[in-house]
Order: C-alpha cells, then sequence, then structure tokens
C-alpha cells in the first residue's frame, strides 16, 4: 500500500505564477519529511526539511509546512521560473537516523511554460 | 558537498544478460543505498549498506545482487537480467545523523531488452 501520496500528479503553470503541492501520507513513526526536486534525467536534490509537529520552513521561492496530526504536508512555489519545471518528490523518514527507512512518493511533475 | 557518481549513465541489455552498476561516494560516508525508480512509483530500496563489506536487504531484492567493496564504492549486480529490471537505478549516500540526508547519484537508466 502506498503510504505517501502527492498531489497533483502534474501541474502546468505560467512562469510568475505561484504554486502548491500537496503531500498526505500514513507512515508511522514520521519522524522528518524532506522535500526532493529531480530534474528530468538527474537524480534528486534536497529543498528543505520539516523536523517539528507543526512545522514551516522557508528556502528562498521555495516555502515549506508541516502538520504531523494531520500527516500532511504542502511545498508552494513562488513566482515559478521555467528553471522550476521538474519533479518534485516529498520523502517521509520513519526514524533520525540513517538507520530508519525512507517512504518516497511518486512525485509531482511541474511544468512552467513562458 | 556530498559527491555521488554512478556508471554508466545508460545501458542496454539482453534478457539474462549479466549486468555491474557502479556507485562511488567521495565523502566518506557510511551508508550508502541502491534504489530503482518506475513511473508512478517512489523510489524503492533495493539494497543497502552500513559500510565495507556489509550489506543488507531492502524492499524489492528480488533477482538483484549488491556488493560493497570499500567504504567509497557499491556495486548492484544483475545476473540474470529480465525485462522486469527495466528501471532507473539510483545510489545513494548518507552520514548517520539525526535527521540524515541522503545524497543521490544522476542515475543509471537500464533497458533490458
Amino acid at each position: 500500500k502506498t503510504q505517501v501520496e502527492q498531489s497533483p500528479q502534474s501541474l502546468v503553470v505560467r512562469q510568475g505564477e505561484n504554486c502548491v503541492l500537496q503531500c498526505n501520507y500514513s507512515v508511522t513513526p514520521d519522524n522528518h519529511l524532506r522535500w526532493f526536486k529531480q530534474d528530468t534525467g538527474k537524480g534528486l536534490v534536497s529543498l528543505t526539511v520539516l523536523v517539528d509537529q507543526k512545522d514551516k520552513t522557508s528556502n528562498g521561492r521555495y516555502s515549506a509546512t508541516l502538520d504531523k496530526d494531520a500527516k500532511h504536508s504542502t511545498l508552494h512555489i513562488t513566482a515559478t521560473l521555467l528553471d522550476d519545471t521538474a519533479t518534485y518528490i516529498c520523502v517521509v523518514g520513519d526514524r533520525g537516523s540513517a538507520l530508519g527507512r525512507l517512504h518516497f512518493g511518486a512525485g509531482t511533475q511541474l511544468i512552467v511554460i513562458p | 558537498e556530498a559527491a555521488v557518481t554512478q556508471s554508466p549513465r545508460n545501458k542496454v541489455t539482453v534478457t539474462g544478460g549479466n549486468v555491474t552498476l557502479s556507485c562511488r561516494q567521495t565523502n566518506s560516508h557510511n551508508y550508502m543505498y541502491w534504489y530503482r525508480q518506475d513511473t508512478g512509483h517512489g523510489l524503492r530500496l533495493i539494497h543497502y549498506s552500513y559500510g565495507a563489506g556489509n550489506l543488507q536487504i531492502g524492499d524489492v531484492p528480488d533477482g538483484y545482487k549488491a556488493t560493497r567493496t570499500t567504504q567509497e564504492d557499491f556495486f548492484l549486480l544483475l545476473e540474470l537480467a529480465s525485462p522486469s529490471q527495466t528501471s532507473l537505478y539510483f545510489c545513494a549516500s548518507s552520514d548517520v545523523g539525526q535527521v540524515s540526508e541522503q545524497f543521490f547519484g544522476p542515475g543509471t537508466r537500464l533497458t533490458v531488452l
């Protein structure tokens, strides 16, 4: 059973618009949640990590929230650029160390058009 | 920043063929991982290792062997490749930490005809 669900599956926005990506999960325990960006044909690059019960982070035009009670996270991208075209992957870690397992979502494919 | 490299980047083989995928990391991380990525699925863990000579089974190990020869090098072996193993393979490494981050290689695209 899929334990990390991302929505939407794909999204097309115009350059300069904002967008919101969703991640719902059922992983227990849920130690932390990380968002990755994956450019086509490339590896995953970490954008941000959320740890606290109700957490918020900001990394330039990327901001994220986590609500562990709702087991829900959002990734906001502000003023999108063409280079934001990529797949965004939500990953939930069930432990605070490398001994735990990471549970990967299937990703949201974001396409930014001029 | 962690550096993880993979080779080859692309590989085509036939059913029953023997394939070795290589991964090297240069940041002295103890932990290394092999994943496969398929459309519609999240990354799935094949094998991982805590250090040289150590091997742990992941979630989808059938049809794969792995070997960790040094702290830097981790290999994935497909001794009798099948079309179901056509996939994008990622290697990753991490250190032990409170919120450890895995650093990913660029991926190897394997096609089994």
